[in-house]
């Protein structure tokens, strides 16, 4: 089956507007994670949802940072008056459950995020 | 602290021959679990392996293995007959208990090539 969708795959934006980067998760997946990725790093934990709700926002470095699962299925990470230092990878990734050491996540290819 | 500490940036291995990436991680909790994950030029992070802290046997899924160490906090991951197409980076990550297993924590990641 499908696996994790992100879109864009590449977005340029100018410093201060307002982007929307879109995930798709595994279908059927409950819990669905955000983690963003700066050059040369591993990925930094920004969200998590378990179902439509936000359970784990603790990583989302500033109030710019919002995103949403309305529907419980897709996601958006919306950032407002971007800054040159949001320039990364913002990884998607979703499981079928949440809790439990083993529960595996599956990441989407990501988004490239450069902000100019 | 520093959760996870990768401490190879880069290793080279000659195609078919064993190679080791290092990993130890710093935690509180009795209750947690290790992943391996490989990503790709493409940049999809892909799971290869995982460690629960209270299985007793290193864990192995086909030419992986995990080198599970509980009392030196270790858990490198070993490629066996190495082939061209795992040139990649490396990612361990671990989650804990204490957050519920709800967010990773990723090391900085080693970058393997394989030489022909």
């Amino acid at each position: 089956g499908a696996g994790v969708s992100q879109t864009p795959s590449n977005k340029v934006t100018e410093k201060g507007k307002y982007v929307e980067l879109r995930c798709d998760p595994i279908s059927g997946h409950t819990a669905l994670y955000w983690y963003r990725q700066s050059l040369g790093q591993g990925p930094e934990f920004l969200i998590y949802f378990q179902g439509t709700g936000a359970a784990d926002d603790s990583g989302l470095p500033n109030d710019r940072f919002f995103a949403v699962r309305p529907e419980g299925s897709v996601s958006t990470l919306k950032i407002q008056r971007t800054e040159r230092g949001d320039s990364a990878v913002y990884l998607c990734a979703s499981s079928l459950t949440s809790g439990g050491p083993k529960n595996i996540q599956y990441f989407g290819a990501g988004t490239r995020l450069s902000v100019l | 602290a520093q959760k996870i500490t990768q401490t190879q940036p880069g290793m080279f291995v000659q195609e078919k021959e064993a190679v080791t990436l290092d990993c130890t991680y710093d935690t509180s909790d009795q209750s947690y679990g290790l992943f391996w994950y490989k990503q790709p030029s493409s940049g999809e992070m892909i799971f290869l392996i995982y460690q629960g802290s209270y299985d007793e046997q290193n864990a192995t899924e086909g030419r992986y293995s995990l080198n599970f160490q509980k009392a030196r906090k270790s858990a490198n991951l070993v490629i066996s007959a190495s082939q061209l197409g795992d040139s990649a980076m490396y990612f361990c990550a671990m989650r804990e208990a204490l957050y519920n297993f709800n967010k990773f924590y990723f090391g900085s990641g080693t970058k393997l090539n394989v030489k022909p």
